[in-house]
């Protein structure tokens, strides 16, 4: 099984500073299809996870461009340019490519000094 | 506008069979495209896949769950209902419902999901 890792737990960000996220998978999660079934989600406190970054680096429509996401095979990282109080919440990644099919990372709590 | 709502029991006794239902409107589960999923998540930890179902009746679940899970649909009511028996205590989690799609050009991804409902596992 794919044992998805994060990196930190826990991050406290002063408002307009950058913020990273790093993610790790045990195994690549390049397909032989050519793609990368990494995502990105925001749980912000007491809703339902929303999807930020789907295929790697590819952002939902609507999702702030202060969001990016990169990287390739087994290590993966979300970025937050200019960090807002409004993206207070719970990061997770998410890979679908191999059994089980849907696997979540622990989870980065993110908040503001 | 693609939404869904989970409704079940709040409160269910160890052994019991827990049964949820996912409703859903805005798409058809009909083709093998398109799929229902549901994950759970335990009161301050992290999110956990349980089972999916697509439109042409394909089924996936967690294989850690799934002797204990049983996923179906009913596509004329637009639901999904997930049943899990035996539960325990350790089951306490808000269980969310959500939607997938793999077409091409989609994201593949869980990109719609339900509020989640709260279940409590105790006698």
């Amino acid at each position: 099984d794919i044992v998805m890792t994060q990196t930190p737990l826990s991050l406290s960000v002063t408002p307009g500073q950058p913020a990273s996220i790093s993610c790790k998978s045990s195994q690549s999660l390049l397909h032989s299809d050519g793609k990368t079934y990494l995502y990105w989600y925001l749980q912000k406190p007491g809703q339902s996870p929303q999807l930020l970054i789907y295929g790697v680096s590819n952002r939902l429509s609507g999702v702030p461009d202060r969001f990016s996401g990169s990287g390739s095979g087994t290590d993966f990282t979300l970025k937050i340019s200019r960090v807002e109080a409004e993206d207070v919440g719970v990061y997770y990644c998410m890979q679908s490519l191999q059994l089980p099919l849907f696997t979540f990372g622990p989870g980065t709590k993110v908040d503001i000094k | 506008q693609i939404t869904l709502k989970e409704t079940g029991p709040t409160l269910v006794n160890p052994t019991q069979t827990l049964t949820l239902t996912c409703t859903f409107s805005g798409f058809s589960l009909s083709t093998s495209e398109v799929g229902v999923g549901w994950i759970r998540q335990p009161p301050g930890k992290a999110l956990e896949w349980l089972a999916l179902i697509y439109g042409n009746d394909n089924k996936r679940y967690s294989p850690s769950l799934k002797s204990r899970l049983t996923i179906t649909k009913d596509t004329s009511k637009n639901q999904v209902v997930l049943t899990m028996t035996n539960m325990d205590p350790v089951d306490t989690a808000t269980y969310f419902c959500a939607h997938r799609r793999t077409a091409a050009g989609a994201t593949g991804a869980f990109d719609i999901w339900g509020q989640g409902t709260m279940v409590t596992v105790s006698s």
